[in-house]
């Protein structure tokens, strides 16, 4: 079974740092790209980072460009995205997803349940 | 790129065709749109990708269509579990996703 698994969300002061993982199992880590997706209270979807299948790419949107850093493991089936210079605005329900194929321009087809990120003072 | 969702809101009964909308502030490239359906306190789940490929497990009765920058997601006959929020998502230039729609039961 397919599974990924978030971790590392919290309560944050504005300014503070945090790292989220995602463990996963149930597939080959190492071929397939992966992302993170961020979802604020009662909103939509946005796509935050992604990264290709060896860690060789990375893709970030501007909103987080220079902030937030996406990397992974794949000796240990694990990714991160350390988040620094957090804003009020970050607030939101992280998800961790992979992708189709090893590139970031390929549908998201497996989503895990997310980890809630609250920065406030 | 720029996705745009409408309606906002579509109020239907059971059994009702719904159609979504998902424009595009510029062509999406090679078709790659894709839709995901989320259920309250639920992740998304892909329901099509390529314009009109219905992932594993998707009944037939949702299909996509659409190119360059207007897509259209269509549910034949709804059913009781399918009332939830959509949203599209392009993934050929600097992923973004719309702003969804939610399908509420009249």
């Amino acid at each position: 079974e397919v599974q990924l698994v978030e971790s590392g969300g919290g309560l944050i002061q504005p300014g503070g740092s945090l790292r989220l993982s995602c463990e996963v199992s149930g597939f080959t880590f190492s071929k397939y790209a992966m992302n993170w997706v961020r979802q604020a209270p009662g909103k939509g979807l946005e796509w935050v980072s992604g990264i290709s299948d060896s860690g060789g790419s990375t893709y970030s949107a501007d909103s987080v460009k220079g902030r937030f850093t996406i990397s992974r493991d794949n000796s240990k089936s694990i990714l991160f995205l350390q988040m620094n210079s957090l804003r009020v605005d970050d607030t939101a329900l992280y998800y961790c997803a992979k992708n189709q194929l090893s590139v970031v321009t390929a549908p998201i087809d497996i989503w895990g349940q997310g980890t809630m990120v609250t920065v406030s003072s | 790129i720029v996705l745009t969702q409408s309606p906002g809101t579509l109020s239907l009964s059971p059994g009702e065709r719904a159609t979504l909308s998902c424009r595009a502030s510029q062509s999406v490239s090679s078709g790659y749109l894709a839709w995901y359906q989320q259920k309250p306190g639920q992740a998304p789940r892909l329901l099509i990708y390529g314009e009109s490929t219905r992932a594993t497990g998707i009944p037939d009765r949702f299909s996509g269509s659409g190119s360059g920058t207007d897509f259209t997601l269509t549910i034949s006959r709804l059913e009781p579990e399918d009332f939830a929020v959509y949203h599209c998502h392009q993934y050929g230039s600097s992923l973004t996703f719309g702003g969804g729609t939610k399908v509420e039961i009249k």
